[in-house]
């Protein structure tokens, strides 16, 4: 079964350094998702772009965090500098529908701990 | 703006009962389309249906259904002879237009007991 890889699974890391996760979309999908779950928030949409192109990146905190799309096969979320706060797990989805009606398929997350 | 209310946070059966867990949906769209998600304790989001807003046939999976209805703007899913390996997170979701994006609800944590 095609499946979306996100690494690393774990990353542990002191407040101020950058973090760096990636994903790469099931191949032939044109839509990339980066969503965020903590308890508190439960699941939010941070960004998501079609043909590499960004469409939205309105749930993402400009200061810290960008994502971006170096070719088909790589999506990247970072965070310079990461604080505490960022501690949650960040789930990479893609799809390869133009419009919403095709279900995102998900990796298995990066689960991430700011000390 | 879409919302997703899953208001029961917690269930707890007993092995072989039926359940069902609830989804109620906001949205001013006309197309639109609900998803289930199974977060299982390993902690990844397993896809287990889509519907759009023009089919309200209700679908059946095995010991999984679905009822939708634009009525009461409820997609309701409910597993029938639970079993153990059913416990997970369950999060029902909306996406419309041509947006893609998933609006989530909180979640409904399933508990199956021997």
């Amino acid at each position: 079964d095609a499946r979306v890889t996100q690494t690393p699974r774990h990353k542990v890391t002191e407040m101020g350094q950058e973090v760096t996760m990636r994903c790469q979309p099931i191949l032939g999908h044109n839509t990339v998702f980066w969503y965020r779950q903590t308890m508190m928030q439960g699941l939010e949409l941070l960004a998501y772009f079609r043909n590499r192109a960004p469409l939205d990146d309105s749930g993402m905190p400009k200061d810290r965090f960008s994502a971006e799309m170096p070719d088909a096969t790589l999506a990247t979320l970072k965070i310079q500098p990461s604080e505490p706060r960022d501690s949650a797990v960040y789930f990479c989805a893609s799809t390869g529908a133009a419009d919403s009606d095709q279900p995102q398929h998900f990796g298995d997350g990066t689960r991430l701990s700011i000390l | 703006a879409q919302k997703v209310t899953q208001a029961q946070t917690e269930i707890s059966v007993v092995e072989k009962e039926d359940v069902t867990l609830d989804c109620v949906y906001e949205t001013r769209d006309t197309t639109y389309y609900l998803f289930w998600y199974k977060q299982p304790p390993s902690g990844e989001l397993v896809f287990l249906i889509r519907r759009n807003s023009f089919d309200e046939q209700n679908e059946i999976s095995g010991r999984y259904s679905w009822n939708f209805q634009k009525s009461t703007s409820s997609f309701n899913f409910t597993i029938t002879a639970s079993q153990v390996v059913d416990s997970a997170v369950y999060f029902c979701a909306l996406s419309t237009g041509t947006a893609s994006k998933l609006t989530f609800g909180t979640g409904t944590r399933l508990q199956v007991t021997l």
